[in-house]
């Protein structure tokens, strides 16, 4: 089955910094979408974004579908913004719906 | 902005005990998913639903669970004899019909906390 694959793994950075993380994916995708998991739990969709680029506030998504990446940008990162980010994708053409996660990037943020 | 919802968010039962955890999908979705976590780990697939029947499941959905969309709203997953190793986060999510093109995205519910004792 198709494999994601999240770096890095574990993230931490003073209040103000930016960041990138990414997610590679091995196989083509109709579906690709960014979550926050905040520490309670909550899975927050932060971008649907099988290709192309989207912003949303300091956040900004880009996947590139034929070199199987994306990346998620988080500027001038706040306290809030800690937590793990997960990155799921669905494969082009199969006729199952479900979405395959990768293991996440855990970002802490320091004040 | 609609959202899925689910309840109990937290619920503690006994081994062997069975438990009902129910979602509420977002009003014009055709399809329905859960999906569990872990602590500590990913979130796994486990079932989809479409057209009131199960259209995929995993390897981790045996016997022991079922789903059921018991009316017009609500979307249900069984337990029916609980093992620790069932203590997760489990999550409720929805989708639109397929689109032209064959994409869709996945709304996700709050999640429910089931630890088994």
């Amino acid at each position: 089955g198709i494999q994601v694959e999240q770096s890095p793994p574990d993230l931490i950075l003073q209040e103000g910094a930016n960041s990138t993380l990414r997610c590679n994916f091995s196989d083509s995708v109709n579906n690709l979408q960014w979550f926050h998991q905040n520490p309670w739990g909550q899975l927050i969709n932060l971008f649907y974004i099988p290709s192309g680029t989207k912003q949303n506030g300091r956040l900004s998504a880009t996947t590139v579908a034929t070199e199987r990446y994306s990346l998620l940008y988080i500027s001038s990162s706040q306290t809030t913004d800690s937590g793990v980010y997960f990155c799921a994708v669905a494969v082009r053409y199969s006729s199952a719906s479900k979405i395959i996660f990768g293991s996440g990037t855990r970002l802490s943020i320091r004040p | 902005e609609p959202e899925v919802t689910q309840t109990p968010s937290h619920q503690v039962t006994q081994m062997g005990q069975e438990v009902i955890l129910r979602c509420v999908p977002i009003s014009n979705h055709l399809y329905f998913y859960w999906y569990r976590q872990i602590l500590g780990q990913k979130v796994e697939f486990l079932v989809s639903f479409y057209n009131n029947e199960i259209s995929e499941k995993s390897e981790i959905f045996d016997d022991q669970f079922s789903v059921e969309r018991p009316d017009g709203s609500n979307f249900t997953l069984k337990i029916r004899s609980t093992k620790l190793e069932d203590s997760a986060m489990y999550f409720c999510a929805s989708s639109e019909a397929l689109r032209r093109t064959g994409a869709y995205e996945q709304y996700f519910g709050p999640g429910t906390r089931l630890t088994v004792t």
